[in-house]
């Protein structure tokens, strides 16, 4: 079946301008997940929804980062007055989120630029 | 410092090889462990899920917790050149969904 799927799969924009990245998780799946991955670091947790509602958000980086999910499927992750330091890949994560057996299954990522 | 630590490489062996990924934490209240094979320009997939300590094997693949020393360990017997890739550790404690990720390690199986 179709894996999670992400767009744009890379943007180049000038700083100060906004951006909007959507993930299409895997139909079925209620947890859904933001990852930030920037050259030589780890996977950055930014945002964790469970259906529609985000429990924590703690990871998103400033107020200019936001993310909503609706119908308890796709997602879009805001960033706002973009800054050079933003640019990295932006993963999303989808999973049944059941008991303690969760599996994350990745998208392929948008890389963004701010230039 | 960070709470998981990971050599980041890039680590070379020859085909065949046994290959040994580590990575250590600090945060005693994590119980749930994973390693993750990103290939370049990929998402990350699952290779590993642990729950609490012990060793769990799958395949050509084996990870080990250790929490009383706060150490987990990944190995791959008979390397191949397909698991060349950067293999990332991730964890998190009960109660929270939110996971810690390594830096990653790069590894290259040479033919």
């Amino acid at each position: 079946g179709a894996g999670v799927s992400q767009s744009p799969s890379n943007k180049v924009t000038e700083k100060g301008k906004d951006v909007e990245l959507r993930c299409d998780p895997i139909s079925g799946h209620t947890a859904l997940y933001w990852y930030r991955q920037s050259l030589g670091q780890g996977l950055e947790f930014l945002i964790y929804f469970q259906g529609n509602s985000a429990p924590d958000k703690s990871g998103l980086p400033s107020d200019r980062f936001s993310a909503e999910r609706t119908g308890g499927s796709v997602s879009t992750l805001t960033i706002q007055r973009t800054q050079q330091e933003d640019s990295a890949v932006y993963l999303c994560a989808s999973s049944l989120a059941s008991g303690n057996q969760e599996t994350q299954y990745f998208g392929p990522g948008t890389r963004l630029l701010v230039l | 410092q960070k709470e998981v630590e990971q050599d980041p490489g890039p680590l070379s062996v020859p085909e065949g090889a046994i290959v040994s990924l580590n990575c250590t934490y600090s945060n005693s209240a994590f119980q749930y462990f994973m390693w993750y094979r990103q290939y370049s320009r990929k998402g990350p997939e699952l290779l590993m899920y642990t729950y609490s300590s012990g060793n769990k094997e799958d395949g050509r693949f084996t990870a080990q917790v250790d929490k009383s020393s706060k150490y987990i360990s990944l190995f791959i017997r008979d390397s191949q050149p397909s698991d060349s890739a950067t293999y990332l550790c991730a964890m998190r404690g009960s109660g929270t969904y939110k996971y810690i990720f390594g830096t990653g390690t790069r590894l290259k199986v040479l033919a």
